[in-house]
């Protein structure tokens, strides 16, 4: 079964808008994180946030993690036609071993409208 | 990206042939992964390697086998192909790079079609 589920699914907004994408998960974690993926691609790392943090920031993205909620959201701010893409959460489940499992989420679809 | 490739990139088979997918990386890592990625279902993992010869089962590894043999090169393989395996793999290797850890870098995946 999947750790993470985004949501929304798919979200269409106009550049220079702002995206926020959730992330629910189930168990315990680590870390999660989060990938971008452009149509026909392979995934691409995009931010990682620890259990024992709250926000991180990396350039236009900003994620926060709520252990508590087991939910995380990632922020995409003053978004760009080439953010277009779908990004999916996963979280490496705390007592899952030292093979650093990922269990990813089914994404959310973002199409940024010039 | 981490130097991964995959081969073939495209392939068409019919059900029952066996197929092989090949990942190959070039940076010495020790844990790669074979996903599969399916509408409505995200990335699921199939199998993955911790070292040579040293694998284990994921999330949806039936009907898969894997081998690794070499530290560069991660095979899985369908004995028999079903439609049901009709799907994008990707192979993935657990890096730390740009001073991060845990994360994952995927290769280009490898479109499947079995008809």
């Amino acid at each position: 079964s999947q750790q993470g589920e985004e949501d929304p699914q798919a979200l269409s907004i106009q550049e220079g808008e702002n995206a926020t994408m959730n992330c629910s998960y189930k168990t315990s974690i680590n870390n999660l994180q989060w990938y971008r993926q452009n149509s026909g691609r392979g995934l691409v790392h995009l931010i990682l946030i620890r259990s024992n943090e709250r926000e991180k920031h990396s350039g236009r993205l900003r994620v926060t993690l709520d252990t508590s909620k087991k939910s995380s959201s990632l922020l995409i701010t003053a978004s760009r036609a080439a953010d277009t893409a779908s990004y999916f959460c996963a979280t490496d489940a705390l007592g899952g071993g030292s093979n650093y499992k990922l269990t990813f989420g089914k994404g959310t679809l973002l199409t940024v409208n010039p | 990206d981490a130097g991964i490739t995959q081969s073939p990139r495209h392939k068409v088979t019919e059900t029952g042939t066996p197929v092989t997918l090949r990942c190959h990386q070039t940076e010495n890592h020790r844990y790669m992964y074979w996903y599969r990625q399916d509408p409505g279902h995200g990335l699921r993992l199939i199998h993955y390697s911790y070292g040579v010869k040293d694998t284990d089962k994921g999330e949806v590894s039936d009907g898969y086998s894997v081998s690794r043999s070499k530290t560069e090169d991660f095979l899985l393989t369908l004995e028999s192909a079903t439609s049901s395996q009709t799907s994008v793999y990707f192979c993935a290797i657990r890096a730390a790079l740009a001073g991060t850890t845990d994360t994952q870098y995927f290769g280009p995946g490898t479109r499947l079609t079995v008809l």
